[in-house]
């Protein structure tokens, strides 16, 4: 099966510090989501990467899929105390119908 | 408003009891899914199911049952047979097969005492 790797697990910033997750697959993809759980709350979809080598933005997000389509990451610039939560990503591999997800980085921003 | 209705928040439950979680949507959304939520686990893929009348398994199916008699209802039940069943069990939906973003309901957690 599909085995997906997020790193890091854990991170703790200062307000303001930059913050960066990253998502590998072992098979290439054929599209990948991001999800925000803020804690004690439910997972939101905040972006679909398909295209390969694919960046959007969205506000102080940055979301890029790799070229080879096995990996992609999120970048929070400038972080504020309303960023905290767990970032999962949700590779779908090819042939595969189902969402896998990450173990999910969590982050804390101190004020 | 449109959205996923899971119920109950909250349930308690004796070792040996079986118990269904409820999960109804009116997105008019073809797919459901159940997850299961421990710490440090991520998401873990229980059932789906894409059209009524049809589910499958996901990676963690053993000691867990559903049904899909109507496109809006997905209950999920967590039989005694199950050996771990403490855990956030969430409830999703997507308007197509295979594609498309995922729409959690809040969730239910689940406590065997």
């Amino acid at each position: 099966g599909q085995q997906v790797m997020q790193i890091p697990q854990y991170q703790h910033v200062q307000e303001g510090e930059d913050f960066t997750t990253y998502c590998n697959s072992s098979t290439t993809l054929s599209n990948i989501q991001w999800y925000k759980q803020r804690p004690g709350g439910h997972p939101v979809f905040l972006i679909q990467l398909v295209k390969s080598g694919e960046v959007k933005k969205q506000k102080r997000l940055t979301f890029q899929f790799g070229e080879a389509k096995k990996n992609s990451s999120l970048h929070i610039t400038a972080t504020q105390t309303t960023d905290v939560g767990t970032y999962f990503c949700a590779p779908r591999g090819s042939g595969y119908s189902t969402l896998t997800f990450g173990k999910g980085t969590m982050l804390l921003v101190s004020p | 408003d449109g959205g996923i209705t899971q119920s109950p928040k909250y349930l308690f439950r004796k070792e040996g009891q079986n118990v269904t979680l409820s999960c109804e949507q009116n997105l008019n959304h073809d797919a459901m899914y159940w997850y299961r939520q421990d710490p440090g686990q991520g998401l873990r893929l229980i059932y789906y199911s894409q059209i009524v009348n049809d589910f499958q398994k996901g990676d963690i199916a053993e000691g867990y049952s559903v049904s899909r008699e109507k496109k809006e209802s997905f209950p999920l039940t967590v039989t005694s047979a199950q050996k771990n069943p403490t855990a956030f069990y969430l409830c999703a939906s997507s308007p197509q097969r295979n594609t498309g973003e995922l729409f959690f309901g809040e969730g239910s957690r689940l406590t065997v005492l």
